[in-house]
């Protein structure tokens, strides 16, 4: 069965880094794009970041860009997602998500989760 | 950037009862709208992708509808294991933008 384990979690004070890991298995981790999907505490779902699943492509949300590092290591079956700079706005559960496709690959959703990781940034 | 709006926020219902559920996009997202269920303490759970299509293994009680800005998604009978808030998102362009979320509650 599909798994996905988030580790890298915890807490940091401001404007330091974490590098969190989304260990994969249960299905050929190379073929599926990757997301990350965070969710502050009490509060909606906020869609992170993107990534390919050769690695080739990789879009971030705005609130992150130029701040955030998504990658892989597809021998590993391994997601990453380096977070430098960070803020204590960017406290939350850190989710791997994987990406189910539909519309021949035009439409994507997220159909497996991990159970989360809480990245806690504070002073 | 996609906003998406959900309402109502929160609900109050009974088991038993017809539930919907509406989220609107900010500009047309053609079918490109997926539902989800999230429980305290727990990740979310994919219910409903591409507007309509019910994920595997999803009970046949929940449907969603609509194309363009508006959508809903319906419980035709609640049971007990369905109180839990419910989220769209859309996935037309990225940023991948969600609702806020519905709350739904035993009365």
């Amino acid at each position: 069965q599909v798994q996905l384990v988030e580790s890298g979690g915890g807490v940091v004070q401001p404007g330091r880094s974490l590098r969190l890991s989304c260990a994969a298995s249960g299905f050929t981790f190379s073929r599926f794009a990757m997301h990350w999907v965070r969710q502050a505490p009490g509060k909606g779902l906020e869609w992170v970041s993107f990534l390919s699943y050769d690695g080739s492509d990789k879009y971030y949300a705005d609130s992150v860009k130029g701040r955030f590092t998504i990658s892989r290591d597809n021998s590993k079956n391994t997601l990453y997602l380096q977070m430098n700079s960070l803020r204590v706005e960017d406290t939350a559960v850190y989710y791997c998500v994987r990406g189910g496709e539909y519309n021949y690959g035009l439409g994507i959703y997220f159909d497996y989760w991990g159970q989360g990781t809480l990245v806690t940034v504070s002073s | 950037d996609i906003q998406m709006t959900q309402s109502p926020i929160s609900l109050s219902a009974s088991v038993g009862d017809r539930v919907t559920i509406t989220c609107r996009a900010s500009q047309s997202i053609s079918n490109y709208l997926n539902w989800y269920q999230q429980k305290p303490g727990k990740a979310p759970k994919p219910l409903i992708y591409a507007a309509s299509s019910l994920q595997s293994g999803v009970p046949s009680r929940f449907s969603g509808s609509g194309s363009g800005t508006d959508f809903t998604l319906t419980i035709s009978s609640l049971q007990p294991e369905d109180f839990a808030t419910y989220f769209c998102q859309q996935s037309y362009s990225t940023p991948y933008t969600f609702g806020q979320g519905t709350k739904l509650e035993i009365k």
